[in-house]
């Protein structure tokens, strides 16, 4: 069945430094991949959007790669800020039919001061 | 001006009743999904509409029954609630006119707790 695979372990990390979160895939071959934010008590936010023919994917401080081959995509937080902590979700498609989303179980980022 | 709102933000009650939650999105958009939250942060597709129309369908049980009145509102109803059913559920909403693989809006979330 297709699983989806994000570090279980909280990664705590300097204020300023890059934070580097991991997503696995396995037993399918997804045409795209989201990824969200999600604080405590609140629903998911969108915050960036990759298909499989781009490699990499950037917005302002956030980047995003896809490696189709490794089955793989990392989600990169660069200058890293207190206010950037959170659990953020990946989500490759499940079914292109109808576009639904297979959530891993996110990664819980905490930037320290 | 909330985009995906949803009722009611919290929900207790016994074994057995039946509950429902309502959602509603002013977004215009014309899919909306319930997913279900569990306590190990899972997220889990359980059903989406789209234009009024059930397609996806995950395997839930039956005492689980959308219903989407109109492209804007999409009700969760429960029946005969276990305990296994407490949960965080969400509802979402994407515009699938514009794009099949579109990001999806989520509400606050509801918890819902069986007691």
């Amino acid at each position: 069945s297709q699983k989806i695979e994000q570090n279980s372990e909280a990664l705590n990390i300097q204020e300023g430094k890059t934070a580097t979160l991991t997503c696995n895939y396995t037993n399918y071959s997804p045409a795209y991949l989201q990824w969200y934010r999600q604080d405590p008590g609140r629903g998911p936010v969108f915050l960036l959007l990759i298909r499989e023919n781009e490699k990499e994917k950037r917005k302002e401080r956030l980047k995003v790669t896809f490696d189709t081959t490794l089955k793989q995509s990392l989600f990169h937080i660069t200058a890293s800020q207190p206010a950037d902590s959170a659990t953020y979700l990946c989500a490759p498609v499940g079914s292109s039919n109808t576009g639904k989303l297979i959530f891993g179980q996110g990664t819980t980022l905490q930037v320290k001061p | 001006d909330t985009a995906v709102s949803q009722t009611p933000k919290y929900l207790v009650t016994q074994m057995g009743n039946d509950k429902s939650i309502k959602c509603e999105q002013n977004l215009g958009h014309d899919t909306m999904y319930w997913y279900k939250q569990d306590s190990k942060k899972f997220l889990k597709i359980m059903f989406s509409y789209n234009n009024k129309e059930l397609i996806i369908n995950e395997t839930v049980p039956n005492r689980f029954s959308p219903k989407s009145p109109d492209k804007a509102h999409l009700n969760l109803h429960i029946n005969s609630l276990e305990l296994g059913d407490s949960a965080v559920y969400f509802c979402a909403s994407s515009d699938r006119t514009s794009g099949l693989y579109n990001e999806q809006f989520f509400g606050p979330g509801t918890r819902l707790t069986v007691l």
